[in-house]
């Protein structure tokens, strides 16, 4: 089954500072992944995927992906924090099997200060 | 344009009493659709997911069921809650054309007391 890990629970960060919230994934054969983004209270929003090609991705709002196939990681990183990027991340990774639902890690907090 | 809804937002019930917790997906047809649960805020667990009309594949054994009467509804029931149902429930589609990307609903906040 396929797997994602998010090490750590909470990041923080000042505001104009680089952010990275990290991930690695455990899978077997090509992995398809994932970032969403929660605010409170609030559904998920799709952030960006990693399915093939480029290992460096671009998603929205102006976050970044970069795929390492020897370290298993997909680490979301963006050059400049907002307060407003303050949010839950979640990686995830598609299981082709169960009508390809997607497996999240456990959530990464993201506090952004000013 | 292409949006999926969730009713009710909010969502307060006795332990015991039936629940029907509806989504709908509006400028698209035949889509995959799922059910989610997010409990303590965190981690999300699939609960169902639909290929299709009528047909339903469950992920784990629950107090829960789901139905999907049209192509773009998809509905989460149970006929006795209980106080473990509680959560933050998110349904999320596929589209056919991008199947590598799901889009999430803004979620149903359920309280069981």
């Amino acid at each position: 089954a396929q797997s994602v890990a998010q090490p750590e629970d909470q990041v923080n960060v000042a505001e104009g500072n680089p952010l990275t919230v990290k991930c690695t994934y455990s899978v077997s054969g090509n992995p398809y992944l994932f970032w969403y983004v929660q605010y409170p209270n609030r559904g998920l929003q799709f952030l960006l995927k990693y399915i093939t090609g480029d290992n460096l991705v671009k998603g929205s709002y102006g976050f970044e992906a970069e795929f390492n196939k020897s370290q298993t990681s997909f680490h979301l990183k963006k050059p400049s924090a907002l307060v407003s990027d303050s949010a839950l991340y979640f990686c995830a990774v598609r299981e082709e099997e169960y009508g390809n639902k997607l497996v999240f890690g456990a959530g990464t907090i993201l506090r952004v200060k000013s | 344009s292409q949006t999926i809804h969730q009713w009710p937002a909010t969502l307060v019930q006795p332990v015991g009493s039936p629940l029907s917790l509806e989504c709908t997906v509006e400028g698209t047809s035949n889509p995959n659709l799922y059910w989610y649960r997010q409990a303590a805020g965190r981690g999300l667990q699939l609960l169902f997911y639909s290929i299709g009309i009528d047909q339903i594949s469950s992920e784990v054994p629950q107090n829960l069921s789901a139905s999907r009467p049209q192509d773009r509804q998809f509905i989460l029931s149970s006929k006795k809650l209980l106080l473990s149902d509680s959560g933050f429930y998110l349904c999320a589609w596929v589209p056919r054309d991008r199947v590598h990307e799901q889009y999430f609903g803004p979620g149903t906040r359920l309280t069981v007391t």
